[in-house]
């Protein structure tokens, strides 16, 4: 079945430094899907993304969708401690409104 | 709107206990989904619902039964409770048709002892 790996598990980084996760997925997605779960929180939704190569930016946040379709990126330029959470990708494929997510990444970020 | 509902927000249970965990939504949403998450492990389906009626197994259904009779309301159901079911229990819901975003309860923390 269809996989989505994501990584890196964890990042620490300092106040004001970039940070970036990857998802990889095993098949062709129709969609990517993003979210953001704060400590003790719920998962919400951040962005979807559905054409190749496709970027969008959301202010300090940048989302990639690769040319085939295959894996996406989220990038947060100077972070700050807002940012501190678990990062989630979530692929579809074909028609399916059923997401496959990865397994996040947790930000902590460093003042 | 209230959105997506979870009760309870906290559960400990005694290995064999049975309960079920509540799920509303008020967004006239045809799916409904249940998902758990532990750590490292991310979110895995366990099942889920496109319409009042209509359910189907996720990728962890073991242990759990749900059941569809109203589009508001997607109760999970535990059968016999056991330490591996320790978890954080999330209820999402979405519409049909192209892919779009989950909404997402609240959470319950189900404790096993």
């Amino acid at each position: 079945g269809q996989q989505v790996m994501q990584i890196p598990q964890y990042q620490h980084v300092q106040e004001g430094e970039d940070f970036t996760t990857y998802c990889n997925s095993s098949t062709t997605l129709s969609n990517i899907q993003w979210y953001k779960q704060r400590p003790g929180g719920h998962p919400v939704f951040l962005i979807q993304l559905v054409k190749s190569g496709e970027v969008k930016k959301q202010k300090r946040l940048t989302f990639q969708f690769g040319e085939a379709k295959k894996n996406s990126s989220l990038h947060i330029t100077a972070t700050q401690t807002t940012d501190v959470g678990t990062y989630f990708c979530a692929g579809g494929a074909g028609g399916s409104y059923i997401p496959t997510f990865g397994r996040g990444t947790s930000l902590i970020v460093h003042p | 709107n209230a959105g997506v509902t979870q009760t309870p927000k906290f559960q400990v249970l005694k290995t064999g206990q049975s309960m079920t965990l509540q799920c509303a939504q008020d967004m006239n949403h045809e799916y409904m989904s249940w998902y758990r998450q532990d750590p490292g492990m991310g979110l895995r389906l366990i099942h889920y619902s496109v319409g009042a009626g209509i359910t189907d197994q996720g990728e962890v259904p073991n242990g759990y039964n749900v059941s569809r009779s109203t589009t508001e309301d997607f109760p999970l159901r535990l059968l016999s409770a056991a330490p591996s079911q320790t978890s954080v229990y999330f209820c999402a819901s979405t519409r049909t048709g192209y892919a779009s975003p989950l909404h997402f309860g609240n959470g319950t923390r189900l404790t096993v002892t």
